[in-house]
């Protein structure tokens, strides 16, 4: 049974048209992390909460924004997509501990038009 | 965050052992090292983790140097479907899972 789920995996969004992406886990893990992945690199974090607590990268345009209103769900709001915003993105739940392995959803593939 | 370097790319044959190495020299004493792999539209999941000794799962064998600035991923026996990008990755008790560029291994058949 899948543990991390994202939902869409493909969603489609006009250009500056604000959009949603949800990612849910059943591992009661206290860190869940958002990444954005571009076509052939790595997977670039976004922000983590460990549990309520938020932590933004530096370089994470003021653009995105997440939610977490429980232990189990995430969001990623994206306010105004632009072109450059089409990616893969990625949810991912770990325990705090530096042995804690990271359990990875498959995706949400986000097009802009 | 501790940075790792490792080859853009690698290729091996089918059932052959594969070495994939990662060089870690900011390490410190609290870091794990952490390994995962991305199959093509998938994403990534979890091989193998270690802090000082060599570590064996069903999956992998990860080998760290006695002085811990470099470990190697160990598949010992390469299938077409352990093609993939493989990222080392440095894990301390900042919370944070930081991707680098990783390895992409192609398997010849």
């Amino acid at each position: 049974d899948a543990m991390v789920i994202q939902n869409p995996r493909y969603q489609v969004t006009q250009f500056g048209k604000p959009v949603t992406l949800s990612c849910s886990q059943t591992l009661n893990h206290n860190v869940m992390y958002w990444y954005q992945q571009k076509s052939s690199q790595a997977p670039k974090l976004l922000f983590h909460y460990y549990d309520k607590d938020f932590n933004n990268e530096a370089d994470t345009p003021d653009n995105f924004q997440s939610r977490r209103p429980n232990t189990s769900f995430c969001f990623l709001d994206i306010r105004s997509p632009g072109l450059g915003d089409a990616a893969m993105y990625l949810c991912a739940t770990s325990r705090v501990e530096g042995w804690s392995e990271a359990f990875f959803g498959q995706g949400t593939r986000l097009t802009v038009v | 965050d501790a940075k790792t370097t490792q080859p853009n790319s690698m290729e091996s044959n089918e059932e052959e052992p594969v070495h994939l190495p990662c060089n870690h020299s900011t390490i410190s004493g609290t870091d794990y090292i952490h390994w995962y792999r991305q199959l093509p539209s998938q994403g990534p999941e979890y091989v193998i983790h270690g802090l000082t000794s060599n570590v064996n799962n069903r999956m992998a064998s990860l080998a760290i140097a006695e002085d811990r600035k470099s470990s190697t991923l160990i598949l010992h026996r390469a299938t077409l479907r352990d093609a993939a990008v493989y990222y080392c990755i440095l894990r301390g008790g900042a919370q944070k899972l930081v991707f680098g560029q990783g390895t992409r291994l192609t398997i010849n058949p």
